[in-house]
């Protein structure tokens, strides 16, 4: 069974770009989260996706936009990007509802670095 | 969400058990404790969770104390393939699959 894939995996942007980073849930999943790294402050849950609903959102900018497609793929967008949008960024999915039911799959992450 | 509070790092020899530590004094009743680690350069990996009983699985266990304010996660032997950041989170499940990740334990599993 194929785990959580993310694109790209590195990718080098300058101030004032976008960018966009893919997800492909792992096969029958229908929860989609999102999550930021950066070493001064650590991991950051940006949003999550059930069945195409953003049900919960993190404490980030507009900048930052996510969705999620019928097959359960999703997307993440940065707008105007700023030197301390570098970072990991981690997508997990889940076949449940409720963190508490099932456990939550990450991929390897795509690394932003921005210029 | 309740705080909780683990060591930065931690050492372990190989072989023997790894007890990894974590206080959450503020947890209230609908609070699970969860699990995961991040070894380096990968994404993290979910490991156990609980409520109020004790929990085992083929990677680890979980101790909870009755009052639920602290938990032990041990591994029971550990490998260097241990080595990684351990992350102890506390929360309710009303929060779907968001989880709320603090700073972790660093274990380092030493030959």
């Amino acid at each position: 069974k194929a785990g959580v894939t993310q694109t790209p995996r590195y990718l080098i942007k300058t101030r004032g770009q976008q960018v966009t980073l893919s997800c492909s849930p792992i096969s029958g999943h229908r929860s989609v989260s999102w999550y930021q790294q950066t070493p001064g402050q650590g991991l950051q849950f940006l949003f999550e996706y059930f069945s195409e609903t953003q049900r919960n959102k993190g404490n980030f900018p507009g900048r930052f936009s996510g969705r999620q497609f019928s097959n359960s793929r999703s997307e993440m967008n940065v707008s105007t990007l700023e030197l301390g949008d570098s970072a990991l960024y981690l997508c997990a999915s889940s076949s449940t509802g409720r963190v508490n039911t099932g456990e939550l799959f990450f991929g390897e992450g795509s690394r932003l670095t921005v210029l | 969400d309740a705080k909780t509070t683990q060591p930065p790092s931690m050492d372990c020899a190989e072989g023997r058990a790894a007890n990894l530590p974590c206080n959450h004094s503020t947890i209230s009743g609908n609070e699970y404790v969860y699990w995961y680690r991040q070894i380096h350069s990968q994404g993290p990996q979910y490991i156990i969770h609980g409520l109020k009983n004790n929990e085992t699985n083929e990677m680890a266990s979980l101790i909870i104390t009755e009052d639920r304010k602290s938990s032990t996660l041990i591994l029971p032997h550990a490998t260097l393939r241990d080595t990684a950041v351990y992350y102890c989170i506390a929360q309710n499940n009303n929060a779907g699959n968001m989880l709320t990740f603090g700073g972790g334990t660093r274990l380092m599993v030493k030959p």
